[in-house]
């Protein structure tokens, strides 16, 4: 069974640092390309990051671009995302995301993980 | 960036009733769409994927359709458990985009 489990969240100051984690079992997760997602308190679903398997390619939002830093260990099938300077506008639920091998979609989603930046 | 605007914003159905949900491109995204099902409190399921395939395990009730910049995804009957937010997502692109939802209620 696919599992993706998302950690780390918390309450950071604006100007603060967070890791998030998404520790992934139930299938070869470094054949994956993978992403993290973040629902505003809105609802808004929005694309933060993706990362090939290998780790040689990433993309990022513009509104991440240069703050947030996506990463993999295949040997600890462990994906994370480096979150700096954060912003009161970066509060969200951050899921990680399998990539379907049939396409740009996602298959598979963890439960998600909380951050909140406020003073 | 490809917007992606849902319609409508609620949809207020009684069970049985059929839903039928919108999801329209800024540009043409030929069938490059999604849809997802979210519960409070629960991920986004994958329902749809190219616009018109059913994904794994989702009931035939559920159904895509469309290409270019007009999508609808439509459930001939609504079940009890139906009732929930639906979101489309374009990945024509790599700067994956999703629709703001439309919520379907029981009226």
């Amino acid at each position: 069974e696919v599992q993706l489990v998302e950690s780390g969240g918390g309450l950071v100051q604006p100007g603060g640092s967070l890791r998030l984690s998404c520790a992934a079992s139930g299938f070869s997760f470094s054949s994956y390309w993978m992403h993290w997602v973040r629902q505003t308190p809105e609802k808004r679903l929005v694309w933060v990051s993706r990362i090939n398997s290998d780790e040689s390619s990433t993309n990022y939002a513009d509104s991440v671009k240069g703050r947030f830093t996506i990463s993999r260990d295949n040997a600890k099938n462990t994906l994370y995302l480096q979150m700096h300077s954060l912003r009161a506008e970066d509060t969200a639920v951050y899921f990680c995301a399998r990539r379907s091998p049939d396409g740009g979609f996602f298959d598979y989603w963890g439960q998600g993980t909380l951050v909140t930046v406020s003073s | 960036e490809i917007v992606l605007t849902q319609s409508p914003g609620t949809l207020s159905l009684s069970p049985g009733e059929r839903a039928t949900l919108s999801c329209r491109a800024s540009q043409s995204i030929s069938s490059k769409l999604a849809w997802y099902q979210q519960k409070p409190g629960q991920a986004p399921r994958l329902l749809i994927y190219d616009a018109s395939n059913r994904a794994t395990g989702i009931p035939d009730r559920f159904s895509g359709s469309g290409s270019g910049t007009d999508f609808i995804l439509t459930n001939s009957r609504l079940e009890p458990e139906d009732f929930a937010l639906y979101f489309c997502q374009q990945y024509a692109n790599s700067q994956w985009t999703f629709g703001q939802g439309t919520k379907v209620e029981i009226k």
